[in-house]
């Protein structure tokens, strides 16, 4: 079964400029995830969707970043302008459903490898 | 605040040297304490998901355990290879029967390196 993919992997931009990475979670997945992990950090929550409507996006910093992920499936997080304290890693994530009441647990959730994103 | 505190940040094992790692949290209403392991330049990678307090889950050389207050992963026998950075996360009780999710909330991680 393939993992979440996700692009670029590294990427360089001077303070101000954009940068958009994209996501392609798990075949079948309804929810996705977008992280922020900030090195010695654990990873921060900053958008949620489930299928293509969004149901957490309250630590999203949304004067600068902006996320979508249309007929539910690759998703694209964008920053713009960037600045320097937005270095760290954006980790992509998917998990079948948030939350399964019949049985009362929660879905695993698989996380890409990370795109990391260095402003300079 | 939902607050989940790893300790240590870091630990260095011999192999073969037994020990455990700590995650304490505070959560209005536990629905799940969460184990990940990541690699250096690597995704988070899921161990364990624990629901109530005195449950146990292993896994290999791996054993995770639930209180009211805290979870342990204890390490028996540890190899070099187990050597990562150990992330805790709680998922807090929201809304019943709502897919709308609740954020996992991330400790700080402890870093184990085991040597030969």
């Amino acid at each position: 079964e393939a993992g979440v993919a996700q692009s670029p992997r590294y990427k360089i931009i001077e303070k101000r400029q954009s940068v958009a990475f994209w996501c392609n979670p798990i075949s079948g997945h309804a929810t996705l995830y977008w992280y922020q992990q900030i090195l010695g950090q654990g990873p921060k929550l900053l958008i949620q969707f489930q299928n293509n409507g969004v149901v957490d996006d309250s630590q999203l910093p949304k004067d600068r970043f902006s996320a979508e992920r249309l007929k539910g499936v690759d998703s694209t997080l964008k920053i713009q302008p960037a600045k320097l304290e937005d270095s760290a890693v954006y980790l992509c994530a998917s998990s079948l459903r948030w939350w399964d009441s019949r049985t009362s647990s929660g879905n695993t959730i698989y996380f890409g490898e990370g795109s990391w994103l260095t402003v300079v | 605040e939902d607050q989940v505190t790893q300790s240590p940040e870091a630990l260095r094992l011999q192999e073969g040297e037994s020990s455990s790692l700590n995650c304490s949290y505070t959560v209005s209403g536990l629905r799940g304490l969460f184990w990940y392991r990541q690699d250096p330049g690597k995704g988070p990678e899921f161990l364990f998901t624990l629901y109530s307090a005195g449950e146990e889950k292993e896994k290999e050389r791996l054993k995770a355990t639930l209180t009211k207050k805290e979870s342990f992963l204890h390490i028996t026998a540890p190899k070099p290879e187990d050597s990562a950075t150990y992330l805790c996360a709680v998922q807090a009780l929201g809304v019943e029967d709502s897919n709308s999710g609740y954020a996992l909330n991330f400790g700080k991680g402890t870093s184990l390196l085991v040597t030969p």
